[in-house]
């Protein structure tokens, strides 16, 4: 089963315009990423931030984490159509060893409209 | 971008006949992965390897089999195909070496099966 659930599953903005992506998760994790993936492509790694940090910034990225509620956003400042694409949370509940792994969320779907 | 190529990219293929996925990659990195996607469940783990020789089973390896036989190439067998297989399948690297985790997966652009 998915260990992140990403909200909404669908967004449509803007240009211009900031969008903000949720991310749950369920255990305990060691950090977590958001992923970009366009039409028909492989994914494409946005950000990582650790589970002892609290906010990242990435150019027009800002993701946050809260390992209390378990939940993480994503959010896109000034967006472009060029951010439209599929975003994706993933986590790892890596402690050493060889089973490092990430298990993805289903993703939001986001358009940019000109 | 990193080194990564699947083959084929795009495979037709009928039910019950034998199906090998290629992921080949060019930065020595330790980890491999392969990953199915479809419509409303994202991408689900099938198999993974952390070295040569060395795979373990993901969270949904029922039909599937791998191997790494060297450092470049892991394999991705469906034995019997079944139309549930039909999907996008992809492959990451990563250089994840314990004590220098950097965390990142590198995915290739997929292999689109359809099992009729």
């Amino acid at each position: 089963s998915q260990q992140g659930e990403e909200d909404p599953q669908a967004l449509s903005i803007q240009e211009g315009e900031n969008a903000t992506m949720n991310c749950s998760y369920k255990t305990s994790i060691n950090n977590l990423q958001w992923y970009r993936q366009n039409s028909g492509r492989g994914l494409v790694h946005l950000i990582l931030i650790r589970s002892n940090e609290r906010e990242k910034h990435s150019g027009r990225l800002r993701v946050t984490l809260d390992t209390s509620k378990k939940s993480s956003s994503l959010l896109i400042t000034a967006s472009r159509a060029a951010d439209t694409a599929s975003y994706f949370c993933a986590t790892d509940a890596f402690r050493g060893g060889s089973n490092y792994k990430l298990t993805f969320g289903k993703g939001t779907l986001l358009t940019v409209n000109p | 971008d990193a080194g990564i190529t699947q083959s084929p990219r795009h495979k037709v293929t009928e039910t019950g006949t034998p199906v090998t996925l290629r992921c080949h990659q060019t930065e020595n990195h330790r980890y491999m992965y392969w990953y199915r996607q479809d419509p409303g469940h994202g991408l689900r783990l099938i198999h993974y390897s952390y070295g040569v020789k060395d795979t373990d089973k993901g969270e949904v390896s029922d039909g599937y089999s791998v191997s790494r036989s060297k450092t470049e190439d892991f394999l991705l067998t469906l034995e019997s195909a079944t139309s549930s297989q039909t999907s996008v399948y992809f492959c990451a690297i990563s250089p994840n070496s314990g004590a220098s985790n950097t965390g990142e997966l590198f995915f290739g652009e997929g292999s689109r099966l359809t099992v009729l």
